[in-house]
């Protein structure tokens, strides 16, 4: 039982050049999430997916899409890269109705955009 | 606007101590809190969740406290190691699944 997997753990991109940062639970929960870290700041919700075929745009969504592709796995990618998107992303999941519960972190991905 | 707080300085305590850290918020009117302990360059980890008529939760040496009226949530780790050295992120969550974060108090406990 790995919980929740990131992929990469680094990555490194140059302005303008596009990825995907993947992200699988194992844990058969519903609700999956996709937040950035800063330093000094909270953590800030990208977009999240209540169930799976559904996503819903959080707080900062804006150079970010996001695909359910099935209940384990919700992948997050930035087209464009831009300097202003370097930071700390951490997937997350929830077993709770209706988001009102616990959610269970990955590892992060701390990604520079150059 | 609203607004999450956390206390920005470091806590530094002597092992065996009682570490209290706050979390004050503004313009919510969460349904309910939650804490989470984070070590350097790991994910968030759960460690408790209140709800708005809780007035007090406890976990081993973990004790949360929310106060709707004064909008603050106290967080006690008693008789603390340095094994708690960490920082602590409050959340909160006013229905629906969006969870808003503070950014953290760290803390260091002396042996």
């Amino acid at each position: 039982n790995a919980g929740v997997t990131q992929t990469p753990k680094f990555q490194v991109l140059k302005t303008g050049q596009s990825m995907t940062l993947q992200c699988a639970q194992d844990m058969n929960h519903n609700s999956m999430y996709w937040y950035r870290q800063d330093p000094g700041m909270g953590l800030r919700l990208i977009y999240y997916s209540a169930s799976e075929g559904t996503t819903d745009k959080g707080e900062v969504p804006n150079g970010y899409n996001v695909s359910r592709l099935n209940k384990r796995e919700f992948s997050l990618r930035l087209e464009s890269a831009a300097p202003s998107q370097t930071s700390v992303y951490f997937c997350a999941s929830s077993e709770a109705l209706q988001g009102k519960g616990e959610q269970y972190f990955g590892p992060g991905t701390r990604l520079t955009v150059t | 606007s609203q607004k999450i707080e956390q206390n920005s300085e470091a806590l530094n305590i002597q092992e065996g101590k009682t570490a209290t850290l706050t979390c004050n918020y503004t313009n919510y009117s969460p349904a309910y809190l939650q804490w989470y302990r984070q070590d350097p360059g790991r994910g968030p980890v759960f460690l408790l969740l209140i709800r708005e008529n809780e007035k007090e939760k406890r976990k081993e040496r973990l004790k949360v406290t929310f106060d709707t009226t004064l909008k603050q949530s106290l967080f006690h780790i008693t008789a603390s190691q340095p094994a708690d050295s960490a920082t602590y992120l409050c959340a909160l969550n006013t229905g629906g699944f969006k969870t808003i974060f503070g950014a953290g108090t760290r803390l260091f406990v002396k042996a």
